[in-house]
């Protein structure tokens, strides 16, 4: 069965430092999001993604975040200059098409540290 | 800002108990309302997209039912495994939004044998 996959599982950085998590979605599908979740907080929505472009981001997707398709398969967010608060769980998810019955397929998670 | 509360938050119940825990979501602007499992370490898994009003949904032991008037969702679970143990998280669907989902913090179940 087709799924999304996530790369790395664990990533630590220093405070300051860049990092860019990699995602690949479910090959015909057509939106894509990044969610994170700080340890015992809920899972929140970062950013929406379809047609090449962001089609809706949250508030705490600021000037420090950016998203990337960059070939047709990987779907990548980028954090220029990590804060502590950054590190949570990030997770990938894609949906085929629009509609309320599809659902969104969520990989594995990217664990972010920073130090 | 849309508000989305699971109870419990976890439970521990007997190999063979059935079990049941709620989501409740805003009644308006409805869309859809999901439900995921989730293993440490793995991906959440969709269990059920509900979209209407009354809708039940079924996957094996595993069933969920939706009251979209009154903006809750319960999620059953028949003679609980030991592999049923996981976060059941509910996430709210709401119209006009891009498709985002706004989570519950989830219902940590545990089955001892």
């Amino acid at each position: 069965e087709p799924e999304v996959t996530q790369t790395p599982s664990h990533q630590v950085t220093q405070m300051g430092q860049e990092v860019i998590l990699r995602c690949v979605p479910i090959s015909n599908h057509l939106y894509f999001y990044w969610y994170r979740q700080i340890l015992g907080q809920k899972v929140e929505f970062l950013v929406s993604f379809y047609n090449n472009e962001i089609s809706e981001k949250s508030e705490i997707f600021d000037d420090q975040f950016s998203v990337e398709r960059p070939d047709g398969s990987n779907f990548t967010l980028k954090i220029r200059s990590t804060k502590l608060e950054d590190s949570a769980m990030y997770f990938c998810a894609s949906k085929i098409d629009r509609g309320p019955s599809y659902e969104q397929y969520f990989g594995p998670g990217t664990r972010l540290t920073v130090t | 800002i849309l508000n989305v509360e699971q109870s419990p938050q976890s439970l521990h119940v007997q190999e063979g108990d059935s079990t049941n825990f709620t989501c409740s979501f805003p009644s308006s602007n409805f869309y859809a309302l999901h439900w995921y499992r989730w293993e440490t370490a793995k991906s959440p898994e969709a269990l059920f997209v509900m979209t209407l009003n009354g809708d039940e949904k079924k996957k094996g032991r595993i069933s969920a039912t939706l009251n979209t008037k009154e903006g809750y969702s319960y999620l059953y679970i028949k003679g609980s495994q030991p592999e049923d143990s996981a976060t059941y998280l509910c996430a709210f669907e709401s119209g006009g939004s891009n498709y985002k989902l706004t989570f519950g913090k989830g219902t940590l179940l545990t089955v001892n044998p």
